[in-house]
């Protein structure tokens, strides 16, 4: 149990489109997604807390206005990279939470590799 | 702020043993978990401390100690397919799901 799908795996596209990353989970309801985001041989960095039917709360450095999150059902949430710039291309990783053995623990997608040329 | 410090790269033999260690300053401590991550894949979980002291799952053991702020993954047996980037995570704010994650260490298992 416990399955996140993320899509698309990879995607490239021109500088000044825009790209949606869609996260599901595919086996549980999930009321709270998480997005991150990894530059390559770097750590998980948070860049948003997805919230069900309400907005979505930003860390500290991330515009709100250019990563835009939808959070419109209790299995989907949507990134959408607006205006993508090369400086945007990295992987992006979307997570839901649940339970197991008394911790919170996260289940991942498999990722999107976003590549802006 | 959180900060988590991780050793960058380690390298192991083969059927060795070999520990993973990090250390945290946070705001609020609610719970050191770990992860797994090959190259291009997808982190998963492998351990979780919320108290002092050592949790046991099969070849994998995490340890925690709350008041110097450190924790450690110990891998026995290792295997080659161990080969992949592991990260400590904490949550920092009760009835928060996310995790603030580490710097990652690298670690290579040679024959």
């Amino acid at each position: 149990g416990a399955v996140v799908s993320q899509h698309p795996s990879w995607v490239i596209c021109k500088s000044g489109t825009s790209v949606k990353i869609e996260c599901r989970s595919l086996d549980f309801q999930a009321t709270t997604m998480f997005w991150y985001r990894q530059f390559p041989k770097q750590s998980l960095m948070l860049m948003a807390t997805s919230n069900e039917g309400s907005k979505a709360t930003y860390e500290q450095g991330v515009e709100k206005d250019k990563f835009l999150i939808n959070h419109a059902s209790l299995t989907l949430s949507t990134l959408t990279v607006t205006s993508a710039h090369p400086e945007d291309s990295s992987f992006y990783i979307c997570s839901a939470a649940r339970q197991a053995s008394g911790a919170n623990v996260l289940t991942f997608g498999a990722g999107s590799r976003l590549t802006v040329l | 702020g959180q900060s988590l410090e991780q050793p960058s790269e380690v390298t192991a033999v083969e059927g060795a043993i070999v520990q993973i260690n990090c250390t945290y300053q946070t705001s609020g401590f609610y719970g050191l978990s770990w992860y797994q991550q090959h190259d291009g894949g997808a982190p998963t979980f492998l351990s979780y401390n919320a108290l002092d002291g050592l949790e046991e799952t099969g070849r994998f053991s995490s340890f925690l100690s709350r008041s110097d702020s450190y924790g450690y993954l110990l891998l026995q047996e290792l295997q080659m397919k161990d080969s992949a980037s592991y990260f400590c995570a904490v949550r920092d704010r009760t009835g928060a799901n996310n995790l603030f994650f580490g710097t990652g260490t690298r670690l290579t298992v040679i024959p």
